[in-house]
């Protein structure tokens, strides 16, 4: 149990479908980040939300849009996906150090949803 | 602009032989240094990280890996290596100065095979 739970772990749809991903974390953190695993390419950050707010949109298109009603939840809705979108779809989240800075937070990350786009 | 640069994409060693993953970094300033490890079907799992002190660090399940500010580098090493240790491995750095979040850079990853 990582404390971060995403849902569904596998998901297929086709192009014109509509779905959504789901992260939960039980770990009280503030920040939460998609991030993006394709093939032979490094892990994309997608997107942060830091106390329900988004501070990063790494130049995502608009057929992910990302939604973080509070602290504890984050989803990415999926409409109108291409075949390269097919991916491993990672959430993770983290908590500011006292007296550090934001990049020494240490992420922890879930296990991922793997969509498969027809 | 800051990268991770993973030389090997592929390792395999023997069960029991020492190991050396490779990571280097381009940043301007000390940067904060993680290793994740990503077994299959899994999340990423922190291993270890560095944010200053002591250049050589202790992670989880026997590694260490050792900051070299001069090499610009963050090696990953474990001194036997176990069958359950395949899996691939990300070094990654956090920028500081970004507030209350991380924004992680990472390298491509190093997949480890473990031959019996």
């Amino acid at each position: 149990e990582t404390g971060v739970t995403q849902t569904p772990r596998h998901l297929v749809m086709g192009m014109t479908n509509k779905k959504s991903l789901k992260c939960e974390q039980h770990l009280g953190h503030n920040a939460m980040y998609w991030y993006k695993q394709s093939a032979k390419k490094p892990l994309e950050l997608m997107f942060v939300y830091n106390f329900k707010e988004q501070t990063e949109n790494n130049s995502v298109p608009s057929r992910f849009s990302p939604e973080c009603p509070n602290s504890s939840h984050l989803f990415l809705h999926l409409h109108t996906l291409q075949p390269e979108d097919s991916a491993l779809y990672l959430c993770a989240s983290s908590s500011l150090r006292r007296g550090s800075e934001g990049g020494a937070n240490v992420l922890t990350f879930g296990a991922g949803s793997r969509l498969t786009v027809l | 602009a800051q990268s991770v640069t993973q030389p090997d994409i592929h390792i395999t060693v023997s069960e029991g032989a020492s190991l050396e993953l490779r990571c280097n970094y381009s940043y301007g300033a000390t940067p904060y240094l993680f290793w994740y490890v990503q077994s299959p079907g899994q999340g990423l799992q922190l291993l270890l990280k560095y944010f200053s002190g002591d250049t050589l660090v202790q992670g989880i399940k026997g590694f260490e890996a050792e900051f070299k500010r001069s090499q610009s580098s963050f090696n990953l090493r474990k001194p036997s290596v176990h069958w359950s240790d395949a899996a691939e491995y990300f070094c990654a750095v956090g920028s500081p100065y970004s507030g209350g979040y991380n924004k992680l850079i990472f390298g491509a990853g190093t997949r480890l095979a473990v031959h019996p």
